[in-house]
């Protein structure tokens, strides 16, 4: 079975512009989730998704926001990026009702 | 709200000895779970072992084993005989035991370990 994979490795922007993050989760699993993982500020959750909702988000501005389509593939979306947003973003799927996480490798996002 | 604190942001094991990992956490809830993960330089997080705090018997993994404290909120991680591909950032982590609310994990800061061979 595959894991969650997660598009692209690596991504370069410049200040002011958006960008579109992607995951795959893990066959059957309908819960995804998004975590910041920087230097300064540690791992820190930004939102999940079950079954096309939000369920719960975490404390980041609105710039940040995400969706999750019927396939359970969910994309993350940071709009007018700032140099503080450069950051490790992780994927993660679990199966309904459970609290194991399986986790991608992650987007490499740097902000120029 | 929950917190995590991982206290050692650095340690190192010679390989084949024990090396053990800290972690303390702070809640106001009675159901719960607690993880260890880990974050080799491919930056996958893989989980090594959890608890729930219900379970008084401290779980065990291979050679990977807790030291579950529920009245000192003390969670700490005890890897035997340290092989060179233990070395990783270790992760402590929490999140409340509710299947309706979803999964939501509040992380420490990390402790890198170095297996020396």
């Amino acid at each position: 079975k595959a894991g969650v994979t997660q598009t692209p490795r690596y991504l370069i922007k410049t200040r002011g512009q958006q960008v579109t993050l992607s995951c795959s989760p893990i066959s059957g699993h309908r819960s995804v989730s998004w975590y910041q993982q920087t230097p300064g500020q540690g791992l820190q959750f930004l939102f999940e998704y079950f079954s096309e909702t939000q369920r719960n988000k975490g404390n980041f501005p609105g710039r940040f926001s995400g969706r999750q389509f019927s396939n359970s593939r969910s994309e993350m979306n940071v709009s007018t990026l700032e140099l503080g947003d450069s950051a490790l973003y992780l994927c993660a799927s679990s199966l309904p009702g459970q609290e194991k996480l399986f986790f991608g490798s992650g987007t490499q996002l740097s902000v120029l | 709200a929950q917190t995590v604190t991982q206290s050692q942001p650095e340690m190192s094991v010679q390989e084949a000895e024990t090396v053990t990992l800290s972690c303390t956490y702070d809640t106001s809830e009675s159901n719960y779970y607690l993880f260890w993960y880990k974050q080799p330089p491919s930056r996958q997080m893989i989980l090594v072992i959890r608890q729930e705090a219900y379970k008084q018997q401290n779980a065990t993994e291979n050679r990977f084993s807790v030291n579950f404290q529920k009245a000192a909120k003390s969670f700490s991680l005890k890897i035997s005989d340290s092989q060179l591909g233990d070395t990783a950032m270790y992760f402590c982590a929490f999140s409340v035991m509710n299947n309706n609310a979803g999964n939501m994990l509040t992380f420490g800061g990390g402790t890198r370990l170095m297996v020396k061979p």
